[in-house]
């Protein structure tokens, strides 16, 4: 079963950069993700498309700060020269052929110091 | 530009059927490139989603309430729907519609946001 699995929570200082991880379980190591931002009391927003490669692909206007990348089963979101409106809730996605077509990741609350 | 925009009744009672709407504008409903989909929120939870649909009428559902949710699409009005029945007070959410970058069999990941629509479910 795709089942995706984020950190609650992070922290980081303001101008610092952050990694935040989505783990993808056993038997999906090869499945792309996607990255959301949700500030708080907005909507969500697309980020980018973290392929099984590494590569990624970002949204409009998505600032180059943001970038993605992976390792085996783990999927990161970083995030270089902090903001505070980089404060926000992140989201993972993934999706298949399976009964579950798409799932979303708990989210990880970051905080901005 | 791709505009998208819930719109329903943000009071639903206990029994009866959830029903929302998603114009899209700066996007055709019938791309082949693309599924349209509904994603909820709880208050103060995460995302769940709840299915996805292609404008040929295809559908998936999330398998925790597919035996109560139903998706519809309307191309003349570049529209598409959910019907949610039998809602408790489990089901107030915030709820998004988002347009799906289709890839192979699946219906692949959001690529673009509804601002979303609270819907409450009380007597």
């Amino acid at each position: 079963q795709l089942v995706l699995t984020q950190s609650p929570s992070a922290s980081a200082s303001l101008g610092a950069s952050v990694k935040l991880t989505c783990t993808l379980s056993s038997g999906h190591s090869r499945y792309a993700i996607a990255w959301h931002q949700q500030q708080p009391e907005k909507g969500p927003r697309y980020l980018m498309k973290v392929n099984s490669d590494g590569s990624h692909t970002k949204g409009d206007g998505i600032p180059d700060r943001f970038s993605g990348s992976i390792s085996g089963a783990e999927r990161y979101l970083t995030i270089s020269s902090l903001q505070s409106e980089d404060e926000a809730e992140y989201y993972c996605q993934a999706w298949g052929t399976g009964i579950q077509r798409v799932v979303f990741g708990g989210g990880t609350k970051l905080t901005v110091l | 530009q791709l505009q998208m925009q819930e719109s329903g009744p943000g009071l639903v009672k206990p029994s009866e059927t959830l029903s929302l709407t998603c114009t899209v504008s700066g996007s055709s409903i019938s791309s082949s490139r693309h599924y349209w989909g509904w994603i909820r929120q709880p208050p103060g939870k995460g995302l769940e989603w709840i299915g996805s649909m292609f404008y040929s009428g295809s559908t998936f559902y999330n398998p925790s309430l597919r035996s109560r949710v139903t998706m519809s699409v309307d191309t003349s009005k570049n529209q598409f729907s959910l019907e949610l029945s039998s809602v408790t007070a489990a089901d107030t959410a915030v709820y998004y519609c988002a347009r799906h970058i289709r890839e192979r069999d699946s219906s692949g990941y959001s690529d673009s946001w509804g601002q979303g629509a609270l819907v409450t479910v009380s007597s």
